[in-house]
């Protein structure tokens, strides 16, 4: 059973163009994020969502716009790919977290390759 | 988040105990300890986390000391399987308005050898 799916796992386009990623998750959580993990290895952090809103944008470009329609999918939209954009993308999930509780755990998709040419 | 420390890589020999370390020494008392790992071509992997007491389950255990200055990850008998990069971070549980992202430094690529 597969707990954070993404679609696709390669995604090779060409500058200019416009691309989707999706990403669900079966575990019940609430809270989804994307990450972007960059030739050097980096993983960042790009968006938050807790229940369909976004909670967390670290700097992204408006280029990127994700988009919830529900609470178990978090896909990601991509205007105008240049080709800084080509990385790996990861999609996580985790509970909704409150003070008194510390179930932080994240679970990862299998991520997906883009590489903008 | 505290800032953590990673020796960049290390080698371990099959079946033998991996013992991976990590400085935190600004952590704060309410600060938890995780540890995450990513495999070649795979999305991270949780593998534990703990606040003072030392933690073990089915994956590894991990021994913090008692000043909370540094933790140690052990896998107590690697397998090639647990080649990995392995993360160290430092975090405190978030309102859920703050959002729950982590911040992932380097990490220790661990190489496993037969």
């Amino acid at each position: 059973d597969t707990a954070v799916s993404q679609t696709p796992k390669y995604l090779v386009t060409q500058m200019g163009n416009d691309k989707s990623i999706k990403c669900e998750q079966n575990l019940g959580h609430d809270t989804m994020y994307w990450y972007k993990q960059d030739s050097k290895k980096f993983l960042k952090i790009m968006f938050s969502y807790n229940n369909k809103e976004l909670i967390i944008n670290e700097t992204v470009p408006n280029r990127f716009s994700p988009k919830s329609p529900d609470k178990a999918h978090l896909n990601l939209h991509i205007n105008s790919l240049e080709l800084g954009d080509s990385a790996v993308y990861f999609c996580a999930s985790s509970l909704r977290m409150g003070l008194a509780k510390n179930t932080d755990t994240q679970y990862f998709g299998p991520g997906t390759r883009l590489t903008v040419l | 988040d505290a800032k953590t420390t990673q020796p960049p890589s290390m080698d371990c020999a099959e079946g033998r105990a991996a013992n991976l370390p990590c400085n935190h020494s600004t952590i704060s008392g309410n600060e938890y300890v995780y540890w995450y790992r990513q495999i070649h071509s795979q999305g991270p992997q949780y593998i534990i986390h703990g606040l003072k007491n030392n933690e073990t389950n089915e994956m590894a255990s991990l021994i913090i000391t008692e000043d909370r200055k540094s933790s140690t990850l052990i896998l107590p008998h690697a397998t090639l399987r647990d080649t990995a990069v392995y993360y160290c971070i430092v975090r405190a549980p978030r309102n859920f308005n703050a959002g729950n992202m982590l911040t992932f430094g380097g990490g220790t690529r661990l190489m496993v050898k037969p």
